[in-house]
């Protein structure tokens, strides 16, 4: 059974670091593409990027480069989702998917998702 | 905000069929790029609902169907349910963003 399992919630203050975590299994991890996606409280989903675990092929949508860092550990089948210094604007719950197709090419969706994490930023 | 628009509310009275909008451009829809589509309950994670712009995947019922045409996607609910209340959402992938986007999303009431 594919499942992927996030790390829970946070709770942190501006200024803070912070990286959560998504590891999956019942499938071969590093074939296949890892995307992160925002939801922030009562709005709609923003995709935030992917990752090929198998050699860390990166890539962010506009409004997150140099925002956030995705990464993975292919020998631990997880991937992370990182901020260095966190703003109350980041609260809202992330979710990551594994992604099925050719994402390179334009062509994957996200068939599984993880449960979500979410994180709040407050002073 | 988003490159693909979808209306903000969609309603139908129980055993109705619905249909979803969803709005793009050249830069993606229109590209030929796929529509996937998501269902999220409230308060749970987005699940596949219908990949490939018509596809279903094992599990989903044959009263969800996708459709595409031009710059422009459709969901279509019939013998619309009370637990099809949810939030809709298309997805593409953009050339000009070089990135996939969400829809705007759409909550559909069941009357």
């Amino acid at each position: 059974e594919v499942q992927l399992v996030q790390s829970g919630a946070e709770v942190k203050k501006p200024g803070e670091s912070l990286k959560i975590s998504c590891k999956g299994s019942g499938y071969y991890f590093i074939s296949y593409w890892v995307a992160w996606v925002r939801q922030m409280p009562g709005k709609g989903l923003e995709w935030m990027g992917i990752i090929y675990p198998d050699d860390s092929n990166t890539k962010y949508s506009p409004s997150f480069q140099g925002q956030v860092t995705i990464s993975a550990d292919k020998s631990i089948n997880t991937a992370y989702l990182q901020w260095s210094s966190l703003k109350a604007s980041d609260t809202a719950m992330y979710y990551c998917a594994r992604e099925w197709g050719v994402c390179s090419g334009g062509s994957c969706y996200s068939d599984f998702w993880g449960q979500g994490t979410l994180v709040t930023v407050s002073s | 905000q988003s490159v693909l628009t979808q209306p903000p509310s969609v309603s139908g009275a129980p055993g109705q069929r619905v249909t979803i909008p969803c709005t793009g451009s050249s830069s993606n829809i229109g590209a030929g790029y796929h529509v996937h589509w998501y269902q999220q309950l409230p308060g749970t994670a987005p699940k596949l609902l219908i990949y490939g712009n018509t596809n279903r995947p094992s599990g989903v019922p044959d009263r969800f169907s996708g459709s595409k045409s031009g710059t422009s996607a459709s969901l279509a609910i019939s013998g619309l349910r009370a637990d099809d209340e949810s939030d809709y959402y298309c997805q593409s992938y953009d050339s000009s963003l070089s990135g996939y986007v969400f829809g705007t999303g759409t909550k559909v009431t069941v009357l």
